[in-house]
């Protein structure tokens, strides 16, 4: 049972526009949220974190939104750049592990 | 770099065999997580050792097993091979188990493709 999803295989933006990624989970009681990028034959690389008494956090061109009532996050990538392409996963943490969504493949368009 | 070392990086090998791969964590990382990445899938976990305990389990196979030394490096351990097992299989460390104990840190990844 997948409990978090990201129901989006793939997006395509043009360079300078707003890329939104988004992710969905199941579980309440997940009280940390990360995001990761994946370059082709790399090991995914920590982009971004958010607790779960936070409903937002920036860092430079990156930030993530949490809606925990809605149960879903996002992550804002602005303004986008061709170097931004890449797979995004977007996970959750309760106190005994990490939890994957399936990628999201960013395609920005220079 | 993100400290984590994964051996071999490829790995050929043929229906049947059997195989072990390599991870050494980040230096003071005491867990190590276990990751498959098949073709156009996600990333599935299959198990996670705590100080050299097991302590979470994912979609393992049978046919898998991993252990983790008293140095903190891991292994996992791939038996009776099938194609199906082709795959990426990536290792995470991070300082505790999960929550605000910090991150995830992954290893390039071992690409093992069977015959």
């Amino acid at each position: 049972d997948q409990q978090v999803k990201q129901n989006s295989p793939s997006l395509s933006v043009q360079e300078g526009r707003i890329s939104i990624l988004n992710c969905d989970y199941t579980n309440s009681m997940f009280d940390y949220f990360l995001w990761y990028k994946k370059y082709p034959a790399e090991g995914p690389t920590f982009l971004i974190s958010i607790s779960s008494i936070k409903d937002k956090n920036e860092d430079g061109r990156f930030t993530v939104f949490l809606n925990k009532s809605a149960k879903h996050l996002s992550l804002h990538i602005v303004p986008s750049q061709p170097g931004d392409s890449a797979v995004y996963f977007c996970a959750a943490s309760d106190l005994n592990q990490f939890y994957f969504g399936t990628g999201t493949s960013l395609t920005v368009i220079p | 770099d993100s400290g984590v070392t994964q051996t071999p990086k490829h790995l050929i090998t043929a229906t049947g065999q059997r195989v072990t791969l390599r991870c050494s964590p980040r230096s003071g990382d005491l867990s190590v997580y276990w990751y498959q990445q098949s073709l156009d899938q996600g990333l599935q976990f299959l198990i996670q050792y705590y100080n050299g305990e097991e302590r979470a389990k994912g979609n393992i196979l049978e046919r898998f097993s991993a252990q983790q030394f008293p140095d903190l490096h891991s292994e996992l351990n791939l038996s009776s091979l099938e194609l199906g097992d082709s795959a990426l299989y990536f290792c995470a460390s991070s300082a505790g188990t999960g929550g605000w104990d910090g991150e995830l840190f992954f290893g390039e990844g071992s690409r093992l493709t069977v015959l």
